[in-house]
């Protein structure tokens, strides 16, 4: 089955840029989905199909995907940005995976 | 306003059984997959079952085939998870989601969870 590893934390100082990663074996031929989950909140999706944003969500979070890594960026970090991030694509069509969360430290 | 609200969650012994439900408003529920996708307690997201817009098609994550059935009323616009045999590791926040309309796509709306407790 199809894998997704993200490091399990990461720290960015205020106002500075986070990047987290999603590594998959050539993830970059799938799509990839980004959530933002908060203490004790439903997850909300960041960024969809690699790089796109739903509505209401800062251009401050981009993303992107290439060979075996997709990227979520997020820039000018806020306080309000600390939160778990999870990655996801479809394994076989009809199986999600979702890596395993990366705990976003604003600093 | 999008929204799903599940209900159903709760305490129950292990081998028991249980059955969530997942109302859903806002949106045309019946042009959607659905899906439910679970956490355990302090751990990630883990996907369990999804269903095609009519019903026809179904499923699910290899540790809960054969014991759980993921099912959906159109006319009531809700989604359901009969869990039976259920196990300790089966306790987690339940989560129902949209999944996509043509095709699997992202999960977008959730719920707000319930939790399932599987416990002695």
């Amino acid at each position: 089955s199809y894998e997704l590893t993200q490091p399990l934390s990461v720290s960015v100082a205020l106002g500075q840029t986070a990047r987290i990663t999603c590594g998959g074996n050539n993830i970059g031929s799938k799509n990839v989905h980004w959530y933002q989950q908060k203490p004790g909140q439903a997850p909300v999706l960041v960024i969809y199909r690699d790089s796109k944003r739903p509505s209401g969500i800062p251009e401050r979070f981009s993303g992107s995907n290439s060979g075996n890594t997709a990227t979520l960026t997020i820039s000018r970090a806020q306080a309000g940005d600390e939160a778990d991030y999870y990655c996801q694509v479809w394994d076989s069509s009809t199986a999600a995976v979702f890596g395993g969360g990366t705990k976003v430290t604003v600093l | 306003e999008v929204q799903l609200v599940e209900s159903g969650g709760g305490l129950v012994q292990p081998g028991g059984s249980l059955r969530l439900s997942c109302a859903a408003s806002g949106f045309t529920f019946s042009s959607y997959w659905m899906s439910w996708v679970r956490q355990a307690p302090g751990k990630g997201l883990e996907w369990v079952a999804n269903i095609k817009q009519d019903g026809s098609e179904k499923y699910y994550v290899d540790s809960v085939k054969g014991r759980f059935t993921i099912s959906r009323d159109n006319a009531k616009s809700s989604l359901y998870l009969q869990m039976n045999s259920l196990r300790a590791e089966d306790t987690a926040v339940y989560y129902c989601a949209a999944a996509g309309g043509y095709d699997l796509l992202w999960f977008d709306p959730w719920g707000q969870g319930t939790l399932v407790t599987v416990s002695s």
